[in-house]
């Protein structure tokens, strides 16, 4: 059964780092893209960017280009998305699942940030 | 950048009913290349339709998906009580990868 298992709920104060962390199994998890996608409170998805973790190839959408890093570690079968200096606009929920440029049949349970002072 | 808009922002219906969903791309999706989503409160969204008009695994055939180029509709010819939700559409063959913004169809 493939599944992805997202790490916890998050709280931070802005300015603060975080990297939050998508586990795959049931599946070879170095021959599937992964996607990040945000949700903020209330409001539809949006596709963050992609990384290939048999070869770490990493693509971004404009919107969240050198806002965010998308990264894996094969070795672990995990992905991960880190931001280095988080603002209020960052508290979302975010969600990984599994695909590139194709349709996202499995997806994380969603991990909530909330950034707050 | 491939805009998707959906329409209608909301869509109030009775269960039995039927539901007609639109999606609008700004350019052809020339490989029909076009997903459908739905969601429920506190949830991940859930795969329905891909290819323009293929079901996912264990999606009903209540639901069903059609349309080229730019529209692309999502129809769900008899709304269950468990269809009360949001919808989404996404292109997926052009980078990046987009979501149209939502139709939630609930009770009326």
């Amino acid at each position: 059964e493939v599944q992805l298992v997202q790490s916890g709920a998050e709280v931070k104060k802005p300015g603060e780092s975080l990297k939050i962390s998508c586990k795959g199994s049931g599946y070879s998890f170095t021959s599937y893209w992964i996607a990040w996608v945000r949700q903020m409170p209330g409001k539809g998805l949006e596709w963050m960017g992609i990384i290939y973790p048999g070869d770490s190839d990493t693509r971004y959408s404009p919107s969240f280009q050198g806002r965010v890093t998308i990264s894996a570690d094969k070795s672990i079968s995990t992905a991960y998305l880190q931001w280095t200096s988080l603002k209020a606009s960052d508290s979302a929920t975010y969600y990984c699942a599994r695909g590139g440029r194709e349709p996202l049949r499995y997806w994380g349970q969603g991990a909530l940030v909330t950034v707050s002072s | 950048e491939i805009v998707l808009t959906q329409s209608p922002g909301t869509l109030s219906l009775s269960p039995g009913e039927r539901a007609t969903l639109s999606c609008r791309a700004s350019q052809s999706l020339s490989n029909s290349f076009l997903a459908w989503y739905q969601q429920k409160p506190g949830q991940a969204p859930r795969l329905l339709i891909y290819g323009t008009s293929t079901r996912a695994t264990g999606i009903p055939d209540r639901f069903s998906g059609s349309g080229s180029g730019t529209d692309f509709t999502l129809t769900i010819s008899r709304l269950e009580p468990e269809d009360f939700a949001v919808y989404y559409c996404q292109q997926y063959g052009s980078s990046p990868l987009t979501f149209g913004g939502g139709t939630e169809v609930e009770i009326k």
